[in-house]
Order: structure tokens, then C-alpha cells, then sequence
């Protein structure tokens, strides 16, 4: 167990509103990681966080914003959401070797 | 809901056989790999890692392999159980050290 803890764990909700996944972490790392993983397509990076209020976009960024107000604490936000958003979100944090550890995902279905 | 394991390579072995997991990557700058596992409906996990100065580290029945010279990455691992069936994933890190960046997966299926 990493330490990190995702919720909720399961979401449905409909095309055009707010969502807030949330990602809590035990370990104090510094980087704290949003991908999203789809059929035929893996893993793909959605933002990012290298400190408190430091982040940055990775590949699919669109469509999503992340805040970082404390060290334990990485939010993920659909501000409108799409049916192609769709998906099962990983968070993951960064050990000082290199590696990443997942939290255990959360589904979001947007009808 | 539908499974992470639809449209990937598939490998199907025997119990007690010995599996090789394949991972092509794309970035010459890459000089860390790591392999991770993914069962069903749970978060990937990592099982070992090799960084670009070695070409084969060993783990508990897992060996990883490197060739960077035809950029290829491998997962061997021994006598394969029932609970080795999942998804296994390569990853690199391009050139970040602080991002990694996924290959598809290959779901492997331990046959009793």
C-alpha cells in the first residue's frame, strides 16, 4: 500500500457538469501525478504537480484543471464534463528512486 | 464496464511455464524503464524497474531486460502462476525525470 488514496472511487454523472476527483496521499512526495486510462490507449498523462501551487499539463490536458493547496492533496477538476471523458483517472506519486505508485482509480461515467 | 485488457497483445502460457513479456519504446534520451502489472479493476503496481547503465537486473522470479541499441525492453517471468493473469506495462521517462510515459500493455493469461 502507497499510501494514496482515491475518491470517489465510482462517479456517474451527466455531460456539462462539475466534477472534482480527489487524490490524498500519506508519503509527503513532492509529485503528485492525474493520468487517465482508456482502451487502446494506456496511460496518459493529464496534469501533473512538482510542489504546493506548482503543476503543469501533460499530453491530454484539455478539458481539465488540478489545484495543489496542500503537500497531501491533488485535485482534478472537469469543469464541464464530456461523455469523452469517460474514463478510469489514476493518481500516482512520485518515490525518490523514480518509480511511480497508483491509487487504486476512479470511474467516471458521463452520460 | 468495459475491461482495460480489451485491444491489447495477448499471451497466453501454461502454469509452471516461463513467460517473456515484450516492450518497445520510443525515446533514445530514455534512461529508466520500469514494468508494472495491472489486474483487473485495481491500479497499476509496479514490479521492477532498470536504469539505461545496466541491461539486466533480476527480482523475485522477474528479470528485466534492455537492449537500448534496438531500443527493446523485456519481462521474463519463471514458473508463471494463475495470479500472474493480468496486464503488464512498460514505461520510460523519456526526457524528464519526472514523467513517465506508458506503453499499450500486454495482457498475459496463466492457464491451469
Amino acid at each position: 500500500d502507497a499510501g494514496i488514496t482515491q475518491s470517489p472511487r465510482h462517479k456517474v454523472t451527466e455531460t456539462g457538469t462539475p466534477v472534482t476527483l480527489r487524490c490524498h496521499q500519506t508519503e509527503n512526495h513532492r509529485y503528485m501525478y492525474w493520468y487517465r486510462q482508456d482502451p487502446g490507449h494506456g496511460l496518459r498523462l493529464i496534469h501533473y504537480s512538482y510542489g504546493v501551487k506548482d503543476t503543469d499539463k501533460g499530453e491530454v490536458s484539455d478539458g481539465y484543471s488540478v489545484s495543489r493547496s496542500k503537500t497531501e492533496d491533488f485535485l482534478l477538476t472537469l469543469e464541464s464534463a464530456t461523455s469523452s471523458q469517460t474514463s478510469v483517472y489514476f493518481c500516482a506519486i512520485r518515490a525518490n528512486t523514480g518509480e511511480l505508485f497508483f491509487g487504486e482509480g476512479s470511474r467516471l461515467t458521463v452520460l | 464496464g468495459e475491461s482495460v485488457g480489451l485491444h491489447l497483445p495477448t499471451l497466453s502460457v501454461q502454469e509452471g511455464d516461463n513467460s517473456i513479456i515484450n516492450c518497445a519504446y520510443s525515446n533514445s534520451a530514455s534512461d529508466y524503464f520500469i514494468w508494472y502489472k495491472q489486474e483487473s479493476g485495481k491500479g497499476p503496481q509496479f514490479i521492477i524497474d532498470i536504469r539505461s547503465n545496466m541491461d539486466k537486473r533480476q527480482g523475485q522470479r522477474v528479470t528485466v531486460l534492455l537492449n537500448k541499441t534496438v531500443k527493446h525492453l523485456s519481462l521474463q517471468i519463471a514458473a508463471t502462476q494463475p495470479g500472474d493473469s493480468a496486464v503488464y506495462f512498460c514505461a520510460e521517462n523519456g526526457s524528464s525525470n519526472y514523467k513517465l510515459t506508458f506503453g499499450k500493455g500486454t495482457l498475459l493469461t496463466v492457464n491451469p
